[in-house]
Order: structure tokens, then C-alpha cells, then sequence
């Protein structure tokens, strides 16, 4: 069974760099699929934050896109995100999950999310 | 941009209720829509994936339809595990998730 684990500060103060990590059990990334981060503001609807594909291709949300990177560290089997200049808007549950993908007509994408982790809840405050 | 319009934002059903859920998307996406089930402090589950096909180990009462730009998550027969909110997805390109319905008592 595969399984996903987030892990971080728990706080962090605004302007700074959010780091996550997601260990990934019962499952090699290099075996496959896509990887992502999903958040969901306290009480609010959830927010694709964006995917990599084991190979290392990363897709992210054109709204964050200019604050996020994603990594995938093989060894480890696990993923990372940061997200810059952080503020209040960023406090929210930060999900991990693995994602089937797809390709058509010459593009792929990170698809649907079929394992989820607990989730882990970033407070941004000073 | 993609835009996805979900509705209704709230539902009030009784158990054994017939329950339809709508997405919409401002463009084609094919067949590139999921739907999820979140229940309060948890994360959301995968129900239906590329519009109509039912996760494995989920109840056959859910179901997905359509194609293009509008959706449905149907639920045939409302079972008191199902009070939940639920979101649809659409991947065509960059993810998307719909705002949301919950469906309660």
C-alpha cells in the first residue's frame, strides 16, 4: 500500500521560504508516476499547487508558479516544495499525493490524485 | 484559462436520495475530469477518474457522466457515509479543482 507522509515547521513567518517534504512508503518513485502538492485553506476549497514526474519534469500552477519549485530526490524517495514570500494567504493544510498521469498529442500531464497523505497545516504569522 | 464552475455549493438530501452534482468547464477537457469525497479533517478521497470510470473500492452507487464541458457526479441511493463534501478536478492541462459541494443532512 502506498503511503505519503508530509513533514514541516508547522509556522512560518511571512516573507520567508515554506519548506515541505513528502517520504513516500510502498511504493519506488523510480518506478513511476507523478508526485504532487495540493493545499487547502482553513475551511476554504483545495488548490493544485503542482506535480513532477520522477524523471524530474515538474508542473506547476501559473498563479504560484513564479514562488514554487518541487524536487524529487530519488534516493530519499520522497519530494520537496518550497514556496517563497510566503503570507497569510499561504496558511493552509499542504497535501502530498501521487498522481496518474498522461500523455496526448505530444504532451503530458501530472493527471488525478489517487493516494493522498494526512496532510500538514502551515500557519503563517509572525 | 480554464474555469471550473461546480454546483450546487450546498445540498440537502436524506438518506436513500438520489444526488447529482455539476461541474462545468469554460472550455473543452475532454475526458480529463476527476471527482473526489473529503469528509471533515481528512483528505479527499478518489472516487470516478477520466469522467466515468469508478476507482477501484468504491461503492458502484457513484458514477460519473459526460464529456467535453459539463459533468456529473451522481450518487444512486444517499447512505449516511456519504455526508461529505465533494470536489471534481479537471486536468486537461494545469490541475483545476471545482469550489466544492457539501452535501448534508
Amino acid at each position: 500500500q502506498v503511503q505519503l507522509q508530509e513533514s514541516g515547521p508547522g509556522l512560518v513567518r511571512p516573507s520567508e521560504t515554506l519548506s515541505l517534504t513528502c517520504a513516500v512508503s510502498g511504493y519506488s518513485i523510480n518506478d513511476g508516476y507523478y508526485w504532487g502538492w495540493i493545499r487547502q485553506p482553513p475551511g476554504k476549497g483545495l488548490e493544485w499547487i503542482g506535480a513532477i514526474h520522477y524523471s524530474g519534469a515538474t508542473y506547476y500552477n501559473p498563479y504560484l508558479r513564479s514562488r514554487v519549485t518541487i524536487l524529487v530526490d530519488t534516493s530519499k524517495n520522497q519530494i520537496s516544495l518550497k514556496l517563497t514570500s510566503v503570507t497569510a494567504a499561504d496558511t493552509a493544510v499542504y497535501y502530498c499525493a501521487r498522481s496518474r498521469g498522461y500523455c496526448s498529442d505530444g504532451s503530458c500531464y501530472s493527471g488525478y490524485f489517487d493516494f493522498w497523505g494526512q496532510g500538514t497545516l502551515i500557519t503563517v504569522s509572525s | 484559462d480554464i474555469q471550473m464552475t461546480q454546483s450546487p455549493s450546498t445540498l440537502s438530501a436524506s438518506v436513500g436520495d438520489r444526488v447529482t452534482i455539476t461541474c462545468r468547464a469554460s472550455q473543452s477537457i475532454s475526458s480529463w475530469l476527476a471527482w473526489y469525497q473529503q469528509k471533515p479533517g481528512k483528505a479527499p478521497k478518489l472516487l470516478i477518474y477520466e469522467a466515468s470510470k469508478l476507482e477501484r473500492g468504491v461503492p458502484s452507487r457513484f458514477s460519473g457522466s459526460g464529456s467535453g464541458t459539463e459533468f456529473t457526479l451522481t450518487i444512486s441511493s444517499l447512505q449516511p457515509d456519504d455526508f461529505a463534501t465533494y470536489y471534481c478536478q479537471q486536468f486537461d492541462s494545469y490541475s483545476l479543482f471545482g469550489q466544492g459541494t457539501k452535501v448534508e443532512i
